[in-house]
């Protein structure tokens, strides 16, 4: 089946500071991958959808100078967490698109837990 | 299983019971649905799909039901095992294969 993974899977960082977290779909091209947030007991979020070669498109309420997006191959998008405050602390999921897959599944990586000091 | 807001709604059941779990989606042009398992620390988990064309679909263990006329969808667990024991997620796909999550329901079973 097709895997995505995520790096890292965890980061402590201090508030002012920027992460960048990958999300990579290891055995297939993803032409669409999406950004999600989870706070805890909450569900998925949909932050924004990335398109390879073109920019992400934001969800109402993301701020995207905040949250950097770069989906420059098939494979790799990253996330940029820019000026993190504790706030921003949550659960980072990203899902890849298959474009084979006649029922448009969404294949999930394992998530980044963010925790901003 | 209905969103109550910052509190997971939970399905307490027996090992070996069937378990059965409810979800009520917004919109009725969606046509494509899921049901993801997720635990602890980790991303979601696919389970079973169901496109709006159909009103039921079977698994291993696992059964989806789809009432397009109240736009509910269930997810009916068959011996339900400890391992099933996660939190669960339905999700509409509406356009441009976007998801969009219920509410979720979290699932414990008793040994």
């Amino acid at each position: 089946g097709a895997v995505v993974s995520q790096h890292p899977s965890r980061v402590i960082c201090k508030s002012g500071t920027s992460v960048k977290i990958e999300c990579r779909s290891l055995d297939f091209q993803a032409t669409t991958m999406f950004w999600y947030r989870q706070f805890p007991k909450q569900s998925l979020m949909l932050m924004a959808t990335s398109n390879e070669g073109s920019k992400a498109t934001y969800e109402q309420g993301v701020e995207k100078d905040k949250f950097l997006i770069n989906h420059a191959s098939l494979t790799l998008s990253t996330l940029t967490v820019t000026s993190a405050h504790p706030e921003d602390s949550s659960f980072y999921i990203c899902s890849a698109f298959d474009f084979r897959s006649s029922y448009n599944e969404q294949f999930f990586g394992p998530g980044t837990r963010l925790t901003v000091l | 299983g209905e969103s109550v807001g910052l509190h997971l709604p939970t399905l307490s059941v027996q090992e070996g019971d069937n378990s059965i779990i409810n979800c009520a989606y917004s919109n009725s042009a969606s046509d494509y649905f899921i049901w993801y398992k997720q635990e602890s620390g980790k991303g979601p988990q696919f389970i079973i799909d169901i496109r709006s064309n159909m009103d039921k679909r079977q698994g291993q263990r696992v059964t989806v039901l789809l009432n397009k006329t109240v736009k509910h969808l269930s997810l009916q667990i068959a011996a339900t095992q400890p391992g099933d024991s996660a939190v669960y997620f339905c999700a509409e796909n509406k356009a441009g294969n976007m998801l969009t999550f219920g509410g979720g329901t979290r699932l414990m079973v008793k040994p």
